[in-house]
């Protein structure tokens, strides 16, 4: 069966700090592979999507940026944090063998201060 | 332009009947998804439409019109643990899904 990791769960940040938040996918192969961003009480923000290594696409012109250096690695960065960017980031996965539906990983709850 | 319209908040009663809505404008369109969010946690899905029509799983059910631009998510013999956030999404071509900000249910004894 397949899982999807998400790590950290929650972060807390200052302003201006450095963000990598990693995402791996088992039990299946060349998954697509999205980011989402949550804000409270909020939809998903498509931030970025990849169909494959090193394809990224981005949705959302902003700080945030997007790496996939594995098939089943996907990890969102910043060089510098802003206070707008505190949220819920969600990693998915759809494709590969399964159909259009994503499954979602638990999550990471950031805070910048 | 993209866009999908729920409404904001519900609220029924343990063992009735709720309808949720959802109306959307897309550039593209290859698919309707409904998925369900408890607090704190993170989306898991509940169904996909792709042709006019219902769909039935247990006690949910969805629902499609392609030509009305029209979905609705049917909760039957509603429980508490049915009280989420019930997300509308449309698939709009390629691999992208747009979401709806989500229908926030309240069931109550």
């Amino acid at each position: 069966s397949q899982t999807i990791h998400q790590w950290p769960a929650t972060l807390v940040q200052p302003v201006g700090s450095p963000l990598s938040l990693e995402c791996t996918v088992e039990g299946t192969s060349n998954p697509n592979l999205y980011w989402y961003r949550q804000a409270a009480g909020r939809g998903l923000q498509l931030l970025f999507y990849s169909v494959g290594i090193g394809q990224i696409s981005s949705e959302v012109p902003q700080n945030l940026s997007a790496s996939r250096p594995q098939d089943r690695q996907f990890i969102l960065s910043s060089k510098k944090l802003l206070l707008s960017d505190s949220g819920f980031y969600l990693c998915a996965w759809s494709g590969g063998q399964g159909g259009l539906e994503q499954f979602f990983g638990p999550g990471t709850r950031l805070t910048v201060l | 332009g993209q866009n999908i319209d729920q409404p904001t908040e519900m609220t029924a009663t343990e063992g009735a009947i709720v309808q949720i809505n959802c109306t959307y404008q897309t550039s593209g369109f290859n698919g309707l998804f409904w998925y369900q969010q408890h607090a704190g946690e993170a989306p898991t899905f509940l169904s996909y439409n792709v042709l006019d029509g219902l769909e039935e799983k247990g006690r949910f059910s969805s629902f499609l019109s392609r030509s009305k631009g029209y979905s609705y998510l049917l909760l039957k013999e509603l429980q508490m643990k049915d009280s989420a956030s019930y997300l509308c999404a449309v698939g709009v071509g390629g691999f992208k899904t747009i979401f709806g900000a989500g229908t926030r249910l309240f069931v109550k004894a």
